[in-house]
C-alpha cells in the first residue's frame, strides 16, 4: 500500500488568501508530481520534481508554485487564491532506478474551494 | 506533446456483462500505457499496464490490448461486479520521460446489480 499523504483533504477559503497544500511520502521516491483534477474528471499535470531542489512546470499552466527542499515533502502554494483555483489537487510519487516500475502512487487529494 | 483521447466518457453495464474502454494516443514515441481506477474520494490507483513490446496483457478479470500501428489501446473488464464501479483513466508516456503521464479524460463506469 502506498504511503503518500495529503493535507488538508478539504479546504474552503476566501478570495485573496494564501494557501499551502501539503504532500508527504515515506517511500523514499525521488519523483513527485502535482495533478489538477477538474470537475469533468480530467487529470492535468501542473508541477513535477525529480529530486531535491528540482521543480518543473507541467503541461497545464498554473499560478501555483511548488518547492522540494526535502525528498519526502512536496508542498504546493497559491499566493492569492481565486475562485478559478477551485479544484481537486492530487499529489503523486514514483520510484527511482531499479524501483522505477513507472507506477504513480497517488494521495487521496485535496479539494480546494475558493469563495 | 502527447494527447490521449478516451471513450466512452460514461458506461453503464449490467452486473456480469463485459465493459470495454478505448483510448488513442498521438505520440508514436510513447511506450508505456497504464490504466488507473479512481474510487469516490480517493486518488487513482494502477490496475494494469502494458509496454510497447507487448500486444496483450491479462490479470484475472481485466485485460489490456495495444495496437501500436493504430496507436490505440483498450481495457476489457469481464464478469463485471458492483465494486468495479469507478472512474477509469488510461494514460501514456515515454518511459524515458520520467514517468510524466498524459491521462485520457476518464470513463465513469457504473455496474448495475
Amino acid at each position: 500500500e502506498a504511503d503518500i499523504y495529503q493535507t488538508p483533504r478539504y479546504l474552503v477559503i476566501g478570495t485573496g488568501k494564501k494557501i499551502t497544500l501539503e504532500c508527504s511520502q515515506t517511500m523514499g521516491h525521488d519523483k513527485m508530481y502535482w495533478y489538477q483534477q477538474d470537475p469533468g474528471m480530467e487529470l492535468h499535470l501542473i508541477h513535477y520534481s525529480y529530486g531535491v531542489n528540482s521543480t518543473e512546470k507541467g503541461d497545464l499552466s498554473s499560478e501555483s508554485t511548488v518547492s522540494r527542499i526535502r525528498t519526502e515533502h512536496f508542498p504546493l502554494t497559491l499566493e492569492s487564491a481565486r475562485p478559478s483555483h477551485t479544484s481537486q489537487y492530487l499529489c503523486a510519487s514514483s520510484g527511482t532506478g531499479i524501483f522505477d516500475t513507472g507506477e504513480l502512487f497517488f494521495g487521496e487529494g485535496s479539494r480546494l474551494t475558493v469563495l | 506533446g502527447e494527447n490521449v483521447e478516451q471513450h466512452p466518457s460514461t458506461l453503464s453495464v449490467q452486473e456480469g456483462d463485459s465493459a470495454v474502454i478505448k483510448c488513442t494516443y498521438s505520440d508514436s514515441a510513447s511506450n508505456y500505457f497504464p490504466w488507473y481506477k479512481q474510487e469516490l474520494g480517493k486518488g487513482p490507483q494502477l490496475i494494469i499496464d502494458i509496454r510497447s513490446n507487448v500486444g496483450e496483457k491479462k490479470d484475472q478479470r481485466i485485460a489490456v490490448t495495444l495496437n501500436k500501428t493504430a496507436k490505440h489501446f483498450s481495457l476489457h473488464i469481464t464478469e463485471t461486479q458492483p465494486e468495479d464501479s469507478a472512474v477509469y483513466f488510461c494514460a501514456a508516456s515515454r518511459r524515458a520521460a520520467g514517468n510524466k503521464l498524459t491521462f485520457g479524460g476518464g470513463t465513469r463506469v457504473l455496474v448495475k446489480p
